[in-house]
């Protein structure tokens, strides 16, 4: 079982919509949560990061943390051409290690 | 400007013909770390370190090493690539040491080996 899961995708929204990207992580213990932006042949940049149960808004993207259900998410408000993407979930303080756990990425599409 | 930089930025080699791959940041970050990426997988870590002379393995290590003789410097040593080392690799660097932080990227090395 992998320790972080995405929908590969890819996930079509047109422009303005809203998209929303999931992620689910298997260590209980895990205590930081992080949501990069990959451009294709480009290194992953961070949007955002959640360590509390909630929500977190920074401009038009919101990211959403559920330890109870260990599930967090990105909402991307009026989604642009630019938004076109792949986004990296990525966990980090799984117990007893100072790992950081990627999920596979979601491929993002914002038709104009 | 602050930066990770990674060097090559391509490279092509045989199998078995021993390489390193450079990584170098100047915001005098302690954790430093190498992921390979592959289609389909993400990023998985190979090895990282909390600071001079402190190294772990990450989740894939094997057919790696890797060396922390100065804050700025974590070079990536394949001493026998194969084939299956084929990959994108970046190096990350964070300040603090810690899981809580922000990791800046390189811009990644894209290996073959043939």
């Amino acid at each position: 079982q992998k320790e972080v899961e995405q929908n590969s995708g890819p996930l079509s929204v047109p422009e303005g919509a809203i998209a929303s990207l999931n992620c689910t992580y298997s260590d209980r213990g895990s205590q930081s949560f992080f949501w990069y932006r990959q451009y294709s042949g480009k290194s992953p940049e961070l949007i955002m990061f959640i360590y509390s149960n909630g929500d977190k808004e920074d401009g038009r993207f919101t990211a959403q943390l559920n330890k109870a259900s260990q599930y967090v998410s990105l909402l991307i408000r009026d989604s642009q051409p630019s938004d076109s993407a792949t986004y990296l979930c990525a966990v980090g303080g799984q117990t007893g290690g100072f790992k950081t756990i990627f999920g596979a990425g979601t491929r993002l599409f914002v038709k104009a | 400007e602050a930066q990770v930089t990674q060097n090559p930025r391509y490279l092509i080699t045989v199998t078995g013909k021993k390489l390193t791959v450079t990584c170098s940041q100047n915001m005098n970050h302690e954790y430093m770390s190498w992921y390979r990426q592959d289609p389909g997988l993400g990023l998985r870590q190979i090895y990282y370190s909390m600071n001079v002379e402190v190294t772990d393995k990450g989740d894939v290590p094997e057919g790696y090493k890797v060396s922390r003789k100065e804050k700025r410097n974590f070079p990536l040593i394949l001493e026998s690539p194969s084939p299956n080392q084929t990959s994108l690799y970046f190096c990350a660097s964070s300040s603090a040491g810690t899981y809580t932080d922000t990791q800046y990227f390189g811009p990644g090395t894209r290996l073959t080996v043939l």
